[in-house]
This record gives C-alpha cells, sequence and structure tokens, in this order.
C-alpha cells in the first residue's frame, strides 16, 4: 500500500503564472487536507475535502487558491497568478473516516515545495 | 479556537543524554494529540498519537509522550537521543472525534544533537 504521493516535490513558477499541486491519497483514504508551510513556521491548516465535496475550506485564501478531490483521480491544490508570498511548502495528508477506524490518524506526503521567482 | 505552543524554538542536547520537548494546548475539551517529527526537506513522520487511556504513550524510535490533563501539556521524551534525531519536531491537536479532524500545529521545536 503506497503512502500518500504528491507531485510535483519541487515546483518553480514565475510571478503571475499558475501552480497546480498534486495529491493521491493512500489506498481506502477518502479524506484529504492542504497544509501550507512556510520557512521557518508550522503547518497551516488549509483545506479539508472528501470525494466531490468541500468540507472546511476555512484555512484558504479568498483568492487565487482553489482546491478539489474529484471522484476519480487525485486532489489538486490550483493557485492562479502566483506571488512570491507563495514560496512554502505545501503538504497534503489523507485519513479514513474516524467512524470505520477510530484510532486512526493522518498521513502526510512528501510535500510539494513551491517557489516563485 | 484551539491553539498549540511549543515554547522551545531550539534545542540542542548532547548525544546520549535524555530529552524533553514541550508542547501545551488550549482547547476546553480533551483533544486529540500527536507528535511529528519532520527531516529537512521531507514529510511528516507520526512519533507517536494519544487519544485516550493511559496517559503515557509510547511511540516509534524509543519516543515517549505523557498527557497531562491538569497541566494541558503534552511532552515528549527520549532517555538518551541519537544523532538521527536531529530534526524539527511538531506538536499537533485535533478536537473531532467523527468528522473535521483537521490538525492545528504547534511552531516546530528544532533539535540539535552534539557530539
Amino acid at each position: 500500500n503506497a503512502g500518500v504521493m504528491q507531485n510535483p516535490r519541487h515546483l518553480v513558477r514565475r510571478r503571475g503564472q499558475e501552480a497546480r499541486l498534486r495529491c493521491s491519497p493512500m489506498k481506502g483514504h477518502s479524506h484529504v487536507y492542504w497544509y501550507r508551510q512556510l520557512p521557518e513556521e508550522g503547518l497551516k491548516f488549509m483545506v479539508y475535502l472528501q470525494k466531490e465535496n468541500i468540507i472546511d475550506e476555512s484555512g484558504m485564501p479568498k483568492e487565487r487558491f482553489s482546491a478539489e478531490f474529484p471522484k476519480e483521480g487525485p486532489s489538486i491544490l490550483r493557485i492562479q497568478q502566483v506571488v512570491r508570498g507563495d514560496s512554502a511548502a505545501y503538504f497534503c495528508a489523507s485519513s479514513p473516516p474516524r467512524s470505520k477506524n477510530p484510532n486512526t490518524e493522518a498521513f502526510f506526503g512528501q510535500g510539494t515545495r513551491l517557489t516563485v521567482v | 479556537a484551539q491553539s498549540v505552543t511549543q515554547p522551545d524554538i531550539h534545542i540542542t542536547v548532547s548525544e546520549g543524554a535524555s530529552l524533553e520537548l514541550r508542547c501545551n494546548y488550549s482547547y476546553g475539551a480533551t483533544p486529540y494529540l500527536f507528535w511529528y517529527v519532520q527531516s529537512p526537506g521531507q514529510g511528516l513522520q507520526l512519533l507517536l498519537k494519544y487519544f485516550s487511556g493511559d496517559t503515557l504513550v509510547q511511540g516509534i524510535k524509543g519516543f515517549e509522550a505523557e498527557f497531562k490533563r491538569s497541566q494541558s501539556s503534552f511532552n515528549l521524551r527520549k532517555p538518551s537521543v541519537h544523532w538521527s534525531d536531529a530534526a524539527e519536531y511538531f506538536c499537533a491537536v485535533t478536537i473531532s472525534n467523527f468528522g473535521n479532524e483537521k490538525l492545528t500545529f504547534g511552531t516546530g521545536t528544532r533539535l540539535t544533537i552534539i557530539p
């Protein structure tokens, strides 16, 4: 059972371009969470998704950021018109429903390190 | 809203010495508590977790943590550190029993090991 897969691992974009970050959850996991880690800081929650639904986007910036988790395929975090301040590590985590597995935890991917130049 | 405080930004210990990393949380109910470790350029690996029951939990790599409700703390300990333990350590909490289980992280403690 492969872990949480994120790609690309490193992404360089020029200011104004779009960044698309992909996350494939572990098999059997229907919950996906995205976090952002700014340099020298901890991880900050961005968005929580289940298949085809955004459950909680309270941590998402109001503009330029969007996320989806389609019925088929990976979850995508999309950043439009990137700015230097978007440079960070973006981590995806997945978990099964706790209703089916009460003692589970979230499993993290290796992250995508976005650099905006 | 819940919060997590890791008061020590950077700790340096000698190899073989004991270690304690502090974590305090702020929340009215008992949260689910976690310690993660992050090596440079890598993702997060779970060291241990507390959901309920015995307040002293054992994790991987010889780590343990103790949940103290009266102090709202969940400190991480290791009796004897190894050079490979040098990394960033994050304490995290979630409040959900079922449903949205987003994690709130502390700002991390960077551990340096000296020979």
